[in-house]
């Protein structure tokens, strides 16, 4: 049962231009979701996070949207950079419990 | 101090065969978190550690693994009799206590481990 859902596999862009990586969720008891970036050979590298009770957070140039009613955030990137080249996972996990939920990730590309 | 450190970083065995992983996570992380990955998935959670004790272990994780953090510093985790389906990337993950996002997970660079 895949409780945290990235339908897409890949995803190129422009440089300069923006990214919207998308995440889906089923368990309603998430309440706190985090975006992770990974290079090859590396382990993932925390990104940006937002709690349930916000619908957005900001830091830089990434953004992340959460629609609570539609089970579903995404992760904007703009402008996007050649360096943000890599397998982006989305990530859930409800209070109290330790148990972080990942999605299978989308690889980016973006294109110079 | 330089992040999460894992050893080895590569460990090919034979089925049958036990292996041990080491993690290091950073000094003043008392949460350490073990992962595995597949290719083409995310991070399963394996196990959670607070300090010395192991709070959660995830139902995937047959008798043949066992974890320990003995001192509350570095992990251990062990797979015992190893299988074909073992192989995998092994991540090790640590954090502090507190819901800041600064404080969440830092990874180490994964061991890679292949069953022949």
């Amino acid at each position: 049962d895949q409780q945290v859902k990235q339908n897409s596999p890949s995803l190129s862009v422009q440089e300069g231009r923006i990214s919207i990586l998308n995440c889906d969720y089923t368990n309603s008891m998430f309440d706190y979701f985090l975006w992770y970036k990974k290079y090859p050979a590396e382990g993932p590298t925390f990104l940006i996070s937002i709690s349930s009770i916000k619908d957005k957070n900001e830091d830089g140039r990434f953004t992340v949207f959460l629609n609570k009613s539609a089970k579903h955030l995404s992760l904007h990137i703009v402008p996007s950079q050649p360096g943000d080249s890599a397998v982006y996972f989305c990530a859930a996990r409800t209070s109290g419990t330790y148990k972080y939920i990942f999605g299978t990730g989308t690889r980016l590309k973006v294109l110079a | 101090d330089t992040g999460v450190s894992q050893d080895p970083r590569h460990k090919i065995t034979k089925r049958g065969q036990n292996v041990t992983f080491r993690c290091d996570p950073i000094s003043e992380h008392n949460r350490l978190y073990w992962y595995r990955q597949t290719l083409g998935q995310g991070p399963e959670f394996l196990t959670y550690f607070q300090n010395e004790a192991q709070l959660e272990k995830s139902r995937l994780l047959s008798d043949r693994f066992s974890a320990e953090r003995p001192k509350g510093s570095f992990s251990t985790l062990e797979i015992q009799r190893t299988e074909q389906g073992d192989s995998a990337m092994y991540l090790c993950a640590s954090r502090t206590t507190g819901a800041h996002s600064y404080n969440e997970q830092f990874f180490g660079p994964g061991t890679r481990l292949t069953v022949l």
